[in-house]
């Protein structure tokens, strides 16, 4: 079946980067973009950005311009999504996701960002 | 920035009772990029509709999306004691996206 396996979850200081894997199966990789969105406690769902594996190309939501890189390796079906100059703001869960009529989504990493 | 703006922001009702969740764009968004998800507690978010009106794999027909434009709606035509959730609308064309913040249907 269809599934986007997330790692583990993550404790960074303030200022540190940080990088989450999501391994696809079921299905060629290469084939459907890849999305990433956050969600803080009790908050709304946020939309980080998205990134073709076919391509590498990727396109990002203007508030983490600068900040978001978004890459993937074809020959183990993984995308990597990774977040710099971390704050405290960026605390939450982050999700990679297929945005299309699969509606699979991996099971989320939780990022604690703390001194 | 296509910005979503959902009604009502809580929807408190009684199993059995026919809910009406509201999407509204601020420009125009192609219905093939519209999409509903269901969210619950400690759950990554689950798709219930996409393209503005096809149902996904699984979802119950209770549930169905309409609306075109800058207007949309999701209906779910009688509440089932599992539907009580957070509600997101999502578009998702041009190489961008964005969701709107969310109706939480309760029960009343």
């Amino acid at each position: 079946q269809v599934q986007l396996v997330q790692s583990g979850a993550e404790v960074k200081k303030p200022g540190a980067s940080v990088k989450v894997s999501c391994k696809a199966s079921g299905y060629t990789f290469t084939s459907y973009d890849i999305n990433w969105v956050r969600q803080a406690t009790g908050q709304g769902l946020e939309w980080m950005g998205w990134m073709n594996p076919n391509s590498g190309n990727t396109g990002y939501a203007q508030k983490f311009q600068g900040r978001v890189t978004m890459t993937r390796n074809t020959s183990i079906s993984t995308a990597y999504m990774e977040l710099s100059s971390l704050r405290s703001e960026d605390t939450a869960v982050y999700y990679c996701a297929r945005v299309d009529s699969s509606g699979c989504w991996g099971q989320g990493t939780l990022v604690t960002v703390s001194s | 920035e296509i910005v979503l703006t959902q009604s009502p922001g809580t929807l408190s009702l009684s199993p059995g009772e026919r809910a009406t969740l509201s999407c509204r764009a601020s420009q125009s968004v192609s219905s093939s990029y519209l999409a509903w998800y269901q969210q619950k507690p400690g759950q990554a978010p689950r798709l219930l509709i996409y393209g503005a009106s096809s149902r996904a794999t699984g979802i119950p027909d209770r549930f169905s999306g309409s609306g075109s434009g800058t207007d949309f709606t999701l209906t779910i035509s009688r509440l089932e004691p599992e539907d009580f959730a957070v509600y997101y609308c999502q578009q998702y064309g041009s190489s961008s996206s964005t969701f709107g913040p969310g109706t939480k249907v309760d029960i009343k």
